[in-house]
């Protein structure tokens, strides 16, 4: 088993819908969430970071973290096709280190 | 402000040979960080050099090695290389390994591809 999963899509939403993204991981030892944006042919990009459970709201993205379930989630409101791109989980164990554990991406597409 | 630089853009290989790729951090950023990004995966971690000291390596064989120089700028390399080697290297940098200060910019990659 990986130690975090996410579902690769791709997802194509019609433009202005919420979306919803989700990454499940399996040790427990995870403290800091982070979800990145990354365009094709292009670096990630840092778009929201969490350390506890509860929401965090940052404009149109939220992000969820549920550590009982071991489940996080970003969602993001009135979707844009320039929100087109790959959509990246990160985790981390402590707070030393830049030891990131990434999900695999989900590519997300927004249609006009 | 300029971001995190990365050298070559691209770049292609012959199996058994070596390759070094290039990193300039963002100025006054410390911390550099490599990651391998393999089509349709997430990056992994290779390594982690802060104030020109290993801080951390991945799950990665010794044929992957890196450096961090006095201006901060980095260099990984990879010797007899594979097939499997072919993918996107990642460069991040942030002020410091901990604390505040820890949040990562990556910079837009190397692609190597071997054949």
């Amino acid at each position: 088993q990986k130690e975090v999963e996410q579902d690769p899509g791709p997802l194509s939403v019609p433009e202005g819908a919420i979306v919803s993204l989700n990454c499940t991981y399996s040790n427990s030892a995870f403290q800091y969430f982070m979800w990145y944006r990354q365009y094709s042919r292009k670096g990630p990009e840092l778009l929201m970071y969490t350390y506890s459970s509860g929401n965090k709201e940052d404009g149109r993205f939220t992000a969820q973290v549920d550590k009982s379930s071991k489940y996080i989630s970003l969602f993001i409101r009135d979707s844009q096709p320039s929100d087109s791109a790959t959509y990246l989980c990160a985790m981390r164990r402590d707070n030393y280190g830049q030891n990131f554990v990434f999900g695999p991406g989900t590519r997300l597409s927004v249609l006009p | 402000d300029a971001g995190v630089t990365q050298s070559p853009t691209h770049l292609i290989k012959t199996r058994g040979q070596h390759v070094t790729l290039r990193c300039s951090p963002i100025s006054g950023h410390k911390s550099v960080s490599w990651y391998q990004q393999v089509l349709g995966q997430g990056p992994q971690f290779i390594f982690q050099y802060y104030e020109k000291e290993e801080r951390g390596r991945g799950n990665f064989p010794d044929r992957f090695s890196a450096r961090q120089f006095p201006n901060y700028s980095s260099e990984l390399n990879v010797n007899a290389l594979l097939l499997g080697d072919s993918a996107l290297y990642l460069c991040a940098s942030s002020l410091s390994p901990s604390g505040a200060n820890r949040e990562q910019f990556f910079g837009p990659g190397t692609r190597l591809t071997v054949l």
